[in-house]
């Protein structure tokens, strides 16, 4: 079964480091989206990104974060400078649009210390 | 804008018991699709059972069942002959047109043995 993956499954850094998380998608879906889930708290949404663009996103995504697809294949969420606030579990979702089912990855956790 | 609405925090049921979760939704469009995701403490998000709205009749997986009243936005969660593998963290979701989904807040259900 197609299955989106995630990498790293865990990572700390030090506050104002860079951090770059990655997700590959399943291969014919067309929508992608990050999720943010902080310990304890509800999934919150970051971005949506379709057609090679960001078609929306929500209040948490500053100008601190970015998201861009390089290479056709993975999808990536770039954090710049990392607050210590910015600890919690990234799922990247992606799916065939049309208000269908998102498929979650297994989620990156990031610990900022 | 979409809402969702888990009211209760946790649960607690009696293993091979039914237990039913609550959820409201708020919104103003036509076409749109409701879930539930199970988090087991892997934190994985699983799909657990779907359901789209302009169907009338109520989803079924397995030992899964919903309760879906469109008039009164209203989505439970039965769960039947409850197993220990059911202890997880629960999330209604909903998705509008552009696919994003819309999470509660979530409940902690445990069965106990």
């Amino acid at each position: 079964e197609p299955e989106v993956t995630q990498t790293p499954s865990h990572q700390v850094t030090q506050m104002g480091q860079e951090v770059i998380l990655r997700c590959v998608p399943i291969s014919n879906h067309l929508y992608f989206y990050w999720y943010r889930q902080i310990l304890g708290q509800k999934v919150e949404f970051l971005v949506s990104f379709y057609n090679n663009e960001i078609s929306e996103k929500s209040e948490i995504f500053d100008d601190q974060f970015s998201v861009e697809r390089p290479d056709g294949s993975n999808f990536t969420l770039k954090i710049r400078s990392t607050k210590l606030e910015d600890s919690a579990m990234y799922f990247c979702a992606t799916g065939q649009g049309a208000s269908g089912e998102l498929f979650f990855g297994e989620g990156s956790r990031l610990t900022v210390l | 804008a979409q809402t969702v609405t888990q009211s209760q925090p946790e649960m607690s049921v009696q293993e091979a018991e039914t237990v039913t979760l609550s959820c409201t939704y708020d919104t103003s469009e036509n076409n749109y699709y409701l879930f539930w995701y199970k988090q087991p403490p892997s934190r994985q998000m699983i799909l657990v059972i779907r359901q789209e709205a302009y169907k009338q009749q109520n989803a079924t997986e397995n030992r899964f069942s919903v309760n879906f009243q469109k008039a009164a936005k209203s989505f439970s969660l039965k769960i039947s002959d409850s197993q220990l593998g059911d202890t997880a963290m629960y999330f209604c979701a909903q998705t509008g047109a552009n696919s994003k989904l819309t999470f509660g807040k979530g409940i902690t259900l445990s069965v106990r043995p």
